[in-house]
């Protein structure tokens, strides 16, 4: 079955740690993205990616950093940086960046102590 | 810079009832996409229904339909024949179709949570 896999679905660091979070699509999907999602907050966006070895910075991009080697990988990174890491982190993928439809994955809970 | 409000943090409906959740939105942009996702306990991100702007007709899915009032910056979600289901948070959603930077970003509102009763 396609879909967009995140792993893991909870997560636990301590303060001061750098954490890579996974997302990996067999869609064939060209654009990735990635969004935060606090409680009583919409999704907001962190990066996006348009194509492989591209990528740009959204909204909420500070302490944050990605990578986007292989179509079908887009690890998000929350680093030290990141003042109030502790959230909910929903990766999203679309067939190109002009496509209306967004199909999101599972999401990732990063508690960060 | 688009914003989305959803003035609504909780809206209750018994089942087979009907519920309208409220979405406007602020844009100078004539053209532009809409959308309601739907997210449940699981979390998992929904697409519930889409509107384009420049139709005038307004978007159904089943049980699901919008009122879209272009000139009002409105878009709301009517749900008829409320199931249990249903129940979750739904997020109102804009995105633009000019070719800037941030083209393909969707733009989300705070949700709505709706509840269920039997």
């Amino acid at each position: 079955d396609g879909g967009i896999t995140q792993s893991p679905k909870y997560l636990f660091r301590k303060e001061g740690q750098n954490v890579t979070l996974s997302c990996e699509q067999n869609l064939n999907h060209d654009a990735m993205y990635w969004y935060r999602q606090d409680p009583g907050q919409g999704l907001r966006l962190i990066y996006y990616s348009q194509i492989v070895n591209d990528f740009q910075k959204g909204d909420i991009a500070e302490g944050y950093s990605v990578s986007r080697e292989k179509k079908e990988s887009f690890p998000l990174t929350v680093t030290s940086a990141q003042k109030n890491p502790t959230a909910f982190y929903l990766c999203a993928s679309s067939i190109e960046r002009s496509s209306y439809e967004q199909y999101f994955g599972p999401g990732t809970r990063l508690t960060v102590t | 810079a688009q914003t989305v409000t959803q003035s609504q943090p909780e809206m209750s409906v018994q089942e087979a009832e009907t519920v309208t959740l409220s979405c406007t939105y602020d844009t100078s942009e004539s053209d532009y996409y809409l959308f309601w996702y739907k997210q449940p306990p699981s979390r998992q991100m929904i697409l519930v229904i889409r509107q384009e702007a420049y139709k005038q007709q307004n978007a159904t899915e089943n049980r699901f339909s919008v009122n879209f009032q272009k000139a009002a910056k409105s878009f709301s979600l009517k749900i008829s024949d409320s199931q249990l289901g249903d129940a979750a948070m739904y997020f109102c959603a804009y995105r633009s179709t000019l070719l800037t930077d941030s083209w393909g970003k969707l733009q989300f509102g705070a949700g709505t949570q709706v509840v269920v009763t039997p």
